[in-house]
């Protein structure tokens, strides 16, 4: 699986849309993009994955480049209770059958401001 | 409510023991999957099982063991010989094993001294 790179760490006002980047330049063509989050000592919690075409869903937006190398998680509307450490992760299709797992890196801390 | 439950939530042993951690799913899913992790860091795989009675390593099996006897229930027993035991445990679960989503359990946190 690609290795992706996130900053450390971002600040948010509450209210205002967060911007989380990824980079993910050796991605492949089959692999896809997926964004989790793991608030403070819960369980990592889904968000939204893609592979080439922008997605939306009720949680966020994921805008994936033109090549493929980049994608930026969007919370549109930030609250305090998206403070969170925000994992993006590039996997293989799921046709892998027998390599399921996913690789989490250090993620990026997001913390919003009141 | 249908969801993965792990406990307990904070366990504590004595090096040399063997402690076995809970991962119970009411999912009916058929994949399920053990994560470390470790301050700051983030998860690694131990061990998945894409159905029942059958399990294979992930990263980080040394020192670890699982079963799958059921389709509910994943533990895994954290062994003497896990050098480093200490950390915060994470089971997930999947409907299949060809599914985009894990879903994560509540995590046992581990200290052991």
């Amino acid at each position: 699986d690609a290795k992706t790179t996130q900053p450390t760490s971002m600040d948010c006002a509450e209210g205002r849309a967060a911007n989380l980047p990824c980079n993910h330049s050796t991605i492949s063509g089959n692999e896809y993009v997926y964004w989790y989050r793991q608030i403070h000592s819960q369980g990592p919690q889904y968000i939204i994955h893609g592979l080439k075409n922008n997605e939306t869903n009720e949680m966020a937006s994921l805008i994936i480049t033109e090549d493929r190398k980049s994608s930026t998680l969007i919370l549109p509307h930030a609250t305090l209770r998206d403070t969170a450490v925000y994992y993006c992760i590039v996997r293989g299709p799921i046709s892998n059958f027998g390599n399921e797992k996913l690789t989490f890196g250090t993620g990026t801390r997001l913390t919003i401001i009141p | 409510d249908g969801g993965i439950t792990q406990s307990p939530k904070y366990l504590f042993r004595k090096e040399g023991q063997n402690v076995t951690l809970s991962c119970e799913q009411n999912l009916n899913h058929d994949a399920m999957y053990w994560y470390r992790q470790d301050p700051g860091q983030g998860l690694r795989l131990i061990y998945y099982s894409q159905i029942v009675n059958d399990f294979q390593k992930g990263d980080i099996a040394e020192g670890y063991s699982v079963s799958r006897e059921k389709k509910e229930s994943f533990p895994l027993t954290v062994t003497s010989a896990q050098k480093n035991p200490t950390a915060f445990y994470l089971c997930a679960s999947s409907p299949t094993a060809v599914s985009y989503e894990q879903y994560f359990g509540p995590g046992t946190r581990l200290t052991v001294t």
